[in-house]
């Protein structure tokens, strides 16, 4: 079954250093995303991205986040200057279809874990 | 706005018996509804979606969900529970026009040997 893929599993990282988190998508999705779970709290939306672009995002997902496709394959987040807050799972997700065609679907990858000393 | 409600952070049964996993939703527009779950190190797997078809839905495992408009309830059930059932069980709801699922707080399902 296909599945989506994150890399590191678990990052930790002095605060004010910047993250980059990774992702494979399923190869046939065109829309992918992120969302975070700080521990203990709810799984939280961060943002969403087709056709190269930001096609919606959360108050969350301010200046400090900013998310790429740099190819083919990977989907990234990256966090610029680290805060102790920011310490959270990190879930990448993709979906085949967009919010247009029914029920939008997402599969979730494993997370990634970053801690933030 | 979107809301869900997981009324029971932590739910234990026999294996055998019945599991009731409760959630209730609030929405504006009609909502489509999910549950996932998550196993320990795994990804949240979709058990099954209501997208406004048949009320009653299906899903994996053996797990099905009633939406109930009158009560704005989503509740997951399974007839006999399994060992491998024990995980952490997410109700989510997503309206129309939005990319942002809403997720419940979540509840851990422990079964007991």
């Amino acid at each position: 079954e296909p599945e989506v893929t994150q890399t590191p599993s678990h990052q930790v990282t002095q605060m004010g250093q910047e993250v980059i988190l990774r992702c494979v998508p399923i190869s046939n999705h065109l829309y992918f995303y992120w969302y975070r779970q700080i521990l203990g709290q709810k799984v939280e939306f961060l943002v969403s991205f087709y056709n190269n672009e930001i096609s919606e995002k959360s108050e969350i997902f301010d200046d400090q986040f900013s998310v790429e496709r740099p190819d083919g394959s990977n989907f990234t987040l990256k966090i610029r200057s680290t805060k102790l807050e920011d310490s959270a799972m990190y879930f990448c997700a993709s979906s085949e279809t967009g919010i247009f065609s029914g029920a939008n679907v997402l599969t979730f990858g494993a997370g990634s874990r970053l801690t933030v000393l | 706005a979107q809301s869900v409600t997981q009324l029971d952070s932590h739910v234990s049964v026999s294996e055998g018996t019945p599991v009731l996993l409760r959630c209730n939703y609030s929405s504006s527009y009609s909502p489509s509804l999910f549950w996932y779950v998550q196993h320990p190190n795994k990804g949240l797997q979709l058990l099954l979606k209501y997208t406004s078809a048949a009320t009653l839905v299906k899903g994996i495992n053996g797990f099905e969900a009633e939406f109930k408009k009158s009560e704005t309830s989503f509740h997951l059930t399974k007839p006999s529970a399994h060992m491998s059932d024990a995980a952490e069980y997410f109700c989510v709801v997503s309206d129309h026009g939005t990319y942002k699922y809403i997720f419940g707080t979540g509840t851990r399902l422990k079964v007991l040997a």
